[in-house]
């Protein structure tokens, strides 16, 4: 358990629709990213937030936004879905309070775009 | 893009030490060496991570060589739980720095 939790864990929606997918951090950790996996695809990042903030862009299309919350969960909203939409969505954590940066990752949201 | 160049593929016996590569030769000087691995569309999740020193932890060694500019992950004892895509990445610690993910090894242990 890398102490990542993300909602749902699976999705299904038409195409059209809008969606909220959610990550809940590790205890303390500031910093989140977003990553999409399409199928035998990469892990393409997204976006990252840190306290709030956005800190740095991927290649993350307009119809999709994300914020970042004070108690530092974070939200993936995609909108006007695609049928091309449908991946695997995974967001991580990572602290720089600490000597150890390293991400820990959430076991995904699985999104199908009917 | 990912910083890092790896073999796409790779096999191992069972029981054997499996030793991946990683070129990583525009590497800065703030930048540590990462690795990550992803089972089977599971999240990615991380083994190791050293700056110049060689490192080991329960899982994983980390040899890096003097110049920085490549290394090698040695898993000492692969297990068919060890099939898996791994990825070496290279970021600098600080709180900007996006983690990109090349397209990794794809490691298989072997019966």
């Amino acid at each position: 358990d890398s102490g990542v939790t993300q909602t749902p864990k699976h999705l299904i929606t038409a195409t059209g629709q809008r969606v909220t997918l959610r990550c809940s951090p590790r205890s303390g950790d500031l910093s989140v990213y977003w990553y999409q996996q399409s199928l035998d695809q990469g892990l393409q990042f997204l976006i990252q937030y840190y306290n709030g903030e956005e800190r740095a862009k991927g290649n993350i299309l307009e119809r999709f936004s994300a914020q970042q919350f004070p108690d530092s969960h974070s939200e993936l909203n995609l909108s006007s879905l695609e049928l091309g939409d449908s991946a695997l969505y995974f967001c991580a954590s990572s602290g720089f309070t600490r000597i150890d940066t390293e991400a820990f990752f959430g076991q995904g949201t699985r999104l199908t775009v009917v | 893009d990912a910083k890092t160049t790896q073999p796409p593929s790779m096999d191992c016996a069972e029981g054997r030490a499996a030793n991946l590569p990683c070129n990583h030769s525009t590497i800065s000087g703030n930048e540590y060496v990462y690795w990550y691995r992803q089972i089977h569309s599971q999240g990615p999740q991380y083994i190791i991570h050293g700056l110049k020193n060689n490192e080991t932890n329960e899982m994983a060694s980390l040899i890096i060589t003097e110049d920085r500019k490549s290394s090698t992950l040695i898993l000492p004892h692969a297990t068919l739980r060890d099939t898996a895509v791994y990825y070496c990445i290279v970021r600098a610690w600080n709180r900007d720095d996006k983690i990109i993910f090349g397209k990794g090894t794809r490691l298989h242990i072997l019966p």
